[in-house]
Formats: C-alpha cells, sequence, structure tokens
C-alpha cells in the first residue's frame, strides 16, 4: 500500500459544529502532517508528527486540534470553525523527518457556512 | 507563453514540446528539493527529487536542474503530453538539521495545447 488515505473527501459544516478530518497511512512512514491549502496558493504548513508526537504547531488557532493515536491515522478535530477555514486540507506522511519525499493524500474539501 | 499576474503563473505550451517550470529558492541552506504535480481536485503528487549535492537528477521524461548559485530549481519535461496539464509546484527542505519541513514555492500551471 503506498497511499495515503484521507476522509471524507468533502465536509461541509457550520460555524457551530464539530467534525473529525482523518489521514491513514499504512507505509511505515513515521511523520505525518497536515496541510491547509487554499485556492491558487501552495499548500501551507499546519501540523507535524514525528513518532506519533506533536512536534510542530505552526501557529494554528486551537479551533483545529490534531491527534495522532497511532502511527497509522492522524486526525484534525474542528470546532467552531469560520468561513474563511474553508480550504483543502491535506495529509501527508514521510518516512521520517529530514529529506524524503512526502506521499500526500487526495485532501477534504471542507466548506464551513 | 509564460505570464505571471494576480492569479497563478500559466506556462502554456504545444502538445509534444518540451516544457520548463522555473523555481527561484531563497535559503542557501536548503539541501533538498522535490517537484510536485498536483491535478484539480487532487493532492501533490512526488515527481522527481534532488539533493544539493547533484546539479542534475533525470527521470522519465522529466529533468530536474539545480543551480545552486543563483538558487534556482527547473523541472524539464520532454514530449509534454494532455495528461501534463496541472500545476506544479517546488518543494524545500531548508536544511539545518534536515528536520525542518518542506516549504512550497508559489506554483505555476502548466496547459498543455492539443
Amino acid at each position: 500500500d503506498t497511499e495515503v488515505t484521507q476522509t471524507p473527501k468533502h465536509l461541509v459544516m457550520g460555524m457551530t459544529n464539530k467534525k473529525s478530518l482523518k489521514c491513514e497511512q499504512h507505509m511505515g512512514h513515521r511523520a505525518m502532517y497536515w496541510y491547509k491549502q487554499k485556492a491558487k496558493k501552495p499548500p501551507e504548513l499546519m501540523f507535524v508528527y514525528s513518532y506519533e508526537k506533536l512536534s510542530i504547531n505552526e501557529s494554528v488557532p486551537s479551533r483545529f486540534s490534531p491527534e495522532c493515536p497511532n502511527s497509522s491515522l492522524l486526525n484534525l478535530h474542528l470546532h467552531a470553525l469560520q468561513p474563511e477555514d474553508s480550504a483543502l486540507y491535506l495529509c501527508a506522511s514521510s518516512q521520517e523527518r529530514g529529506n524524503y519525499g512526502y506521499t500526500f493524500g487526495s485532501g477534504t474539501r471542507l466548506t464551513v457556512v | 507563453g509564460e505570464s505571471v499576474g494576480l492569479h497563478l503563473p500559466t506556462l502554456s505550451v504545444q502538445e509534444g514540446d518540451n516544457s520548463i517550470i522555473n523555481c527561484a529558492y531563497s535559503n542557501s541552506a536548503s539541501d533538498y528539493f522535490i517537484w510536485y504535480k498536483q491535478e484539480s481536485g487532487k493532492g501533490p503528487q512526488f515527481i522527481i527529487d534532488i539533493r544539493s549535492n547533484m546539479d542534475k537528477r533525470q527521470g522519465q521524461r522529466v529533468t530536474v536542474l539545480l543551480n545552486k548559485t543563483v538558487k534556482h530549481l527547473s523541472l524539464q519535461i520532454a514530449a509534454t503530453q494532455p495528461g501534463d496539464s496541472a500545476v506544479y509546484f517546488c518543494a524545500e527542505n531548508p536544511g539545518y538539521s534536515g528536520n525542518t519541513p518542506l516549504v512550497f514555492g508559489k506554483g505555476t500551471r502548466l496547459s498543455v495545447i492539443a
């Protein structure tokens, strides 16, 4: 298995809702990442997990809460989001942190209404 | 030709021609570079990478060139096909311990004219 699987593919949520994005990989990668991508922009890093521990939080608002239950799974819990948080949320993984290519999932297209 | 405006830079090429997509990076300590292809509605897809101890690397129909002197990276696609139409991002690892995450460039949209 050489894929990163993200669910759901599309999500519409209200500003008072709580939802979660899920990401799964079975490549034995020990680093996992959340990126946010707005239209016509490059992906922007949100969080980095290394060996299931949070190692980087790029000053992301607390309404985004990451979780890494095990080495194969990465979640992003969403609560009280704003319309400007609407974007494509991408999960990626790499063998480890360092000079390794990242494998990206297809993303979750999030719309906050 | 290539145009830069309020939106993504766009490169339009005829099918069968070669494409060259350029990327400038700013961090002289960057030691690892990757080109990604992103099609509409999909995540970025790894194309080819290069480490700073090399200046050229070839893959299937693609070549990456690295000029560390002027901090410039390019992706050459031979015999461009309609399926190559996508946004292409360069990404760099800003180096030091190698533990810094990839940073993406602004991206270039490649449009292939059949």
